[in-house]
Parts: structure tokens; sequence; C-alpha cells
């Protein structure tokens, strides 16, 4: 069964620096990941998704894929308090379904 | 992206009733998925609504608790049936716009005492 695991975090940054977060996947198989965040009381927000090994940059986010690792994390550039929030990472199933990580805590200290 | 809206936003139910949520997309997708989130957990594929046909259940969900319909490319429904407190949940519905890529609702929230 597929599996995707995050660390639950919470992971705390101070505001401006790089926030790093992480995630493996079970599948060797997988073809396309994604990083959704979450505020609370809100709806998972679609902020990135990746399908080729390397980088993919968006603003200030970007997402990393290594598929002989397993490894797909996502980096938060000069961080800012509004990007506290969970982030979900996520892989691509079959039929157009996606696997949910638990999600890491993110919070972004002024 | 999608807009996608969901009714209720928000409802408390008493044990052994049902409740049906909707979702409405302003588009048409081949792609809608129901999702539910327990408090501090992460989300949790109940079924995909099949536009014409049955919907698919994943594990652990039966048609018999949670009836989907999906009248057409942009409507779906999800029955709570028989409910109990461990179904207070958060509900989502998703659509999936292009390739692969998956946008939510903004959830229905439900309480059962």
């Amino acid at each position: 069964q597929k599996e995707v695991e995050q660390n639950s975090g919470p992971l705390s940054v101070p505001e401006g620096a790089i926030a790093s977060l992480n995630c493996t996947y079970s599948d060797r198989g997988s073809q396309s990941f994604f990083w959704y965040r979450q505020y609370s009381g809100k709806s998972p927000e679609l902020i990135m998704f990746i399908y080729s090994n390397g980088d993919k940059e968006d603003g200030r986010f970007t997402a990393q894929l290594n598929k002989a690792s397993q490894y797909v994390s996502l980096l938060i550039r000069d961080s800012q308090p509004s990007d506290s929030a969970t982030y979900l990472c996520a892989e691509g199933s079959s039929a157009s379904k996606i696997i949910f990580g638990s999600g890491t805590r993110l919070s972004i200290r002024p | 992206s999608a807009v996608i809206s969901q009714k209720p936003s928000r409802d408390i139910c008493q044990r052994g009733t049902s409740l049906t949520i909707q979702c409405q997309v302003d588009s048409q997708v081949t792609m809608m998925f129901w999702y539910r989130q327990q408090p501090g957990q992460s989300l949790t594929l109940i079924a995909t609504a099949n536009q014409g046909s049955e919907a698919t259940y994943e594990s652990g969900f039966v048609i018999d608790k949670f009836p989907i319909s999906r009248p057409n490319l942009t409507f779906s429904t999800l029955t709570v049936s028989n409910m109990s407190p461990e179904d207070s949940s958060i509900y989502l519905c998703s659509v999936d716009k292009q390739a692969e890529t998956q946008y939510f609702g903004p959830g229905t929230r439900l309480l059962v005492l």
C-alpha cells in the first residue's frame, strides 16, 4: 500500500529564513507529487506540483524531487508569518487519486 | 483552478440521522472525490464519484454508510447515513481539473451529538 511520510512537527523557523519541509514516499513507480498548504479551519490549497527529478521554482517556493531516494521536499524562502500553516505532501496514485501524508505543521516566528 | 462550493458549510446532527452534503463546481470536470478529515488528522479518501455509474469506494468505506450521487459533470452529493459521534469530521469534495491536480472545496464541518 502506498504511503507518504512526513514529520508532523511543529517546525519553527524565524521570519526571513528558509523553511525546509520533507517527505518520503513508498511507491518507486509514482510519477506525480504535490504540496498543499492548509490553514487552520480551511481546506487544502495546492501550492506546488512536480513530476520530474530536480527542482521546480515558483516565487518563494521550490519543490525538489529525488526519485532515486523517493524523497520530495519543499523550500520556502524568506519565510513570512503568513506561511504558518500545515503543509501536506501528496503523491499521485491510480485513477487520478492522491495519497496524502499526515502533514507538517510550520510556525514562522517573528 | 476551479471554483467549488459545498453546502452546508457546517451542521450539528443527532445520532442516528443522515446528512446530505452537496458539492458544486463552476465547470465540467471528469473526476470528483470525497474526503474526510478528522480533527488533527490528514485527509482520507472516501470515494471517487463517477458520473453515470456507481461511486468507487476506498477500503473501509461502504455505499450503505456513504451513498454518493453524481448526476452530471458539475455536481455531486455525499450522504453520511445513520450517524454516530465517530462521524464528526470535516468532509471535503475535490475535483481533478488537469493532470491529476486536485482542487478542494471549502469543506463541511459535521458534529454528531
